[in-house]
């Protein structure tokens, strides 16, 4: 069974510092890893997806990496904003299964 | 918007009433997800379609649960008699691409609370 954890749980860094969230997973036989964005009270934003056969996708300030056989993942923001303040969830699917298994996610707040 | 609607946005019922969510997925994906997220954790899979075929159901729901999705487009799903454990965020997904390249898009989510 693919268990998806997320560390750490919370974290604040202040005005543009960067900041790498950590996403690792136990079964490696993925289709693919995305990270999502959620605001309080409210649903899922996809930032990147990373297929299995990929080693990093970008996307502005945000760079997710994949490494598949050690089961990990890194989210990196740069040069954060308070806009940037959420929770940051990671996602897996399994190989043969469209389905995701999430992690519990990250609370960043990013301090002015 | 062309996005993922997720009708009400909130929800509050007594304990044993009926409670039915609506989701209209994006246009041109045929496969539509249930899933449900309580407080401080990530979301879980319910159920997911195809088209109009339910194809997979998580033992997360229970015989209280419902789920539909007439003519492959919008999908409801109904909780009857509901608890107290019930209460949680009901999240809608649909799904552009196959494989590898597959990517979920959501909804706002309904959030229910059951009092």
């Amino acid at each position: 069974k693919q268990e998806v954890t997320q560390i750490p749980a919370a974290l604040s860094v202040p005005e543009g510092e960067n900041l790498v969230l950590n996403c690792s997973f136990t079964d490696s036989a993925i289709y693919n890893l995305q990270w999502f964005r959620q605001d309080p009270g409210k649903g899922l934003t996809s930032l990147l997806l990373i297929q299995s056969s990929q080693r990093e996708q970008t996307s502005g300030r945000l760079n997710a990496s994949l490494d598949k056989s050690s089961g990990r993942s890194t989210l990196y923001i740069a040069a954060s904003q308070p806009g940037d303040s959420a929770t940051y969830l990671c996602a897996v699917s399994n190989f043969g299964n469209e389905k995701l298994t999430f992690g519990t996610g990250t609370r960043l707040t990013i301090i002015p | 918007d062309t996005g993922v609607s997720q009708d009400p946005r909130h929800k509050i019922t007594k304990r044993g009433q009926n409670v039915t969510f609506r989701c209209d997925p994006i246009s041109e994906h045929n496969r539509l997800y249930w899933y449900r997220q309580t407080l401080g954790q990530g979301p879980e899979f319910l159920t997911y379609f195809q088209n109009e075929a339910q194809l997979e159901k998580s033992r997360l729901l229970s015989d209280r649960f419902s789920a539909e999705r007439p003519k492959g487009s919008f999908s409801t799903l109904e909780i009857q008699r509901t608890e107290q454990g019930d209460s949680a965020m009901y999240l809608c997904a649909s799904l552009l691409g196959a494989g590898g390249y597959t990517e979920a898009f959501f909804g706002q989510g309904t959030r229910l609370t059951v009092v």
